[in-house]
């Protein structure tokens, strides 16, 4: 049972123009969500993440939306540039009684390639 | 400053060995994860600690894996035995505490079991 699909293996993207990474989630008590960047024998890096009180975060090219009606985010970048190539992650969390945080529960990922 | 580091980057062993990993987290963070990556798939939390207590292990296989993170800094992760299903990336990642969503990962360790 995925509780966090990204149902885009990959997508291949034009340099300079907008990559649009989705993401969708069926666990409406996450309320937090965040996208992780992975090259090739590296370990994931944090990209951004959103809070469910928000609809958008802006972080420089990276911008994600969330919509918490439709269970769905999405990853903007624009421009797009030839090292935004990876696999990216979406990922989320439920936050627990009493605070804290859970693990982080993980989509498949998809493999942006930005071409010249 | 200084990210997550894991020994060793790459492991082959045979089936029902036995095989441990390392990982040492960003300095001052509390919160300790394992997580394992199947080839295709996105990681999956195996184990959580705070400090060196668990806090979660409901997705560990604990007839085979063990954990521990004895004076709440370093940890590892130990299969015994391997079976060919193991095979898979192990990731380490940590948080400053449990309410920091944000969490920091090593390169991973490659477990090939044949």
């Amino acid at each position: 049972d995925q509780q966090v699909k990204q149902n885009s293996p990959s997508l291949s993207v034009q340099e300079g123009r907008i990559s649009i990474l989705n993401c969708d989630y069926t666990n409406s008590m996450f309320d937090y969500f965040l996208w992780y960047k992975k090259y090739p024998a590296e370990g994931p890096t944090f990209l951004i993440s959103i809070s469910s009180i928000k609809d958008k975060n802006e972080d420089g090219r990276f911008t994600v939306f969330l919509n918490k009606s439709a269970k769905h985010l999405s990853l903007h970048i624009v421009p797009s540039q030839p090292g935004d190539s990876a696999v990216y992650f979406c990922a989320a969390s439920v936050e627990k009684s009493g605070g804290g945080a859970d693990g982080l529960t993980f989509g498949k990922g998809t493999h942006l390639i930005i071409q010249p | 400053e200084a990210g997550v580091a894991q020994s060793p980057r790459y492991k082959i062993i045979e089936k029902r060995q036995s095989v441990a990993f390392w990982c040492n987290p960003i300095s001052g963070h509390a919160t300790l994860y394992w997580y394992q990556q199947i080839l295709g798939q996105g990681p999956k939390l195996l184990i959580q600690f705070q400090n060196n207590g668990v806090v979660d292990d409901s997705q560990l296989p604990k007839d085979r894996f063990s954990a521990e993170r004895l004076k709440g800094v370093d940890s590892t992760l130990k299969i015994q035995p391997a079976k060919l299903e193991d095979s898979a990336v192990y990731l380490c990642a940590s948080s400053l505490d449990r309410g920091w969503k944000t969490q920091y990962f090593g390169p991973g360790t490659r477990l090939l079991v044949l």
